[in-house]
């Protein structure tokens, strides 16, 4: 059993390009999160899925999208990537309130 | 407005007691998680307090207290394999989870 699978694991990008990040999870959790960690802060909630066909803001969802087409797709796409992006992202799913979240590996992104 | 405070860091030697402390302030309260992530790699779910106490799973044990806004994550014997960044995080009244920032973890021999 995969879990959760996040690709690219790593990515350097240049400013202004397109980027999608990918996450599936097997697991058939209803929600799904994606988020950034940045060095000295906590992680930090872009947009979240609580169910397929449904998608919110979380803090910090400027510059950034997501679809949630089926249960077990989440990608996060960056229309026009900025040096700002640079982070480490992580995608997480689970069984709602209350559940504890499972992790993909993460995705390090690098946007000269 | 919401926010979680825990250590930045923290050394502690091998095969001693170590506690963690996490202070939270959020919009209505559904529970305390506590998480473990090595260098590197994702976090991983340790413990969860909705109530009052302290919930204890082998070396490991997580105490709460609401009225306080307090949590502490306990863990005894330490091994090596214990470094590691440890994340307190708040669940919100919309089921939201705020983040501390983590606690970095160092053991020595």
């Amino acid at each position: 059993i995969a879990g959760i699978t996040q690709a690219p694991t790593s990515q350097i990008l240049a400013a202004g390009r397109r980027m999608t990040l990918r996450c599936t999870q097997d697991m058939r959790h209803n929600a799904m999160y994606w988020y950034r960690q940045d060095l000295g802060l906590g992680l930090r909630l872009i947009h979240y899925s609580n169910t397929a066909g449904t998608t919110g803001k979380g803090e910090v969802p400027d510059g950034y999208s997501v679809s949630r087409a089926n249960t077990d797709d989440f990608p996060l796409t960056l229309a026009s990537a900025v040096p700002s992006q640079t982070s480490v992202y992580f995608c997480a799913s689970g069984q709602g309130a209350n559940g504890e979240l499972f992790f993909g590996e993460g995705s390090r992104l690098t946007v000269l | 407005g919401q926010n979680i405070d825990q250590p930045t860091e923290m050394t502690a030697t091998e095969g001693a007691i170590v506690q963690i402390n996490c202070t939270y302030q959020t919009s209505g309260f559904n529970g305390l998680f506590w998480y473990q992530q090595h260098a590197g790699e994702a976090p991983t779910f340790l413990s969860y307090n909705v109530l009052d106490g302290l919930e204890e799973k082998g070396r490991f044990s997580s105490f709460l207290s609401r009225s306080k806004g307090y949590s502490y994550l306990l863990l005894k014997e330490l091994q090596m394999k214990d470094s590691a960044s440890y994340l307190c995080a708040a669940m919100d009244s919309n089921y939201q989870l705020i983040w501390g920032a983590g606690t970095k973890l160092i053991i020595k021999p």
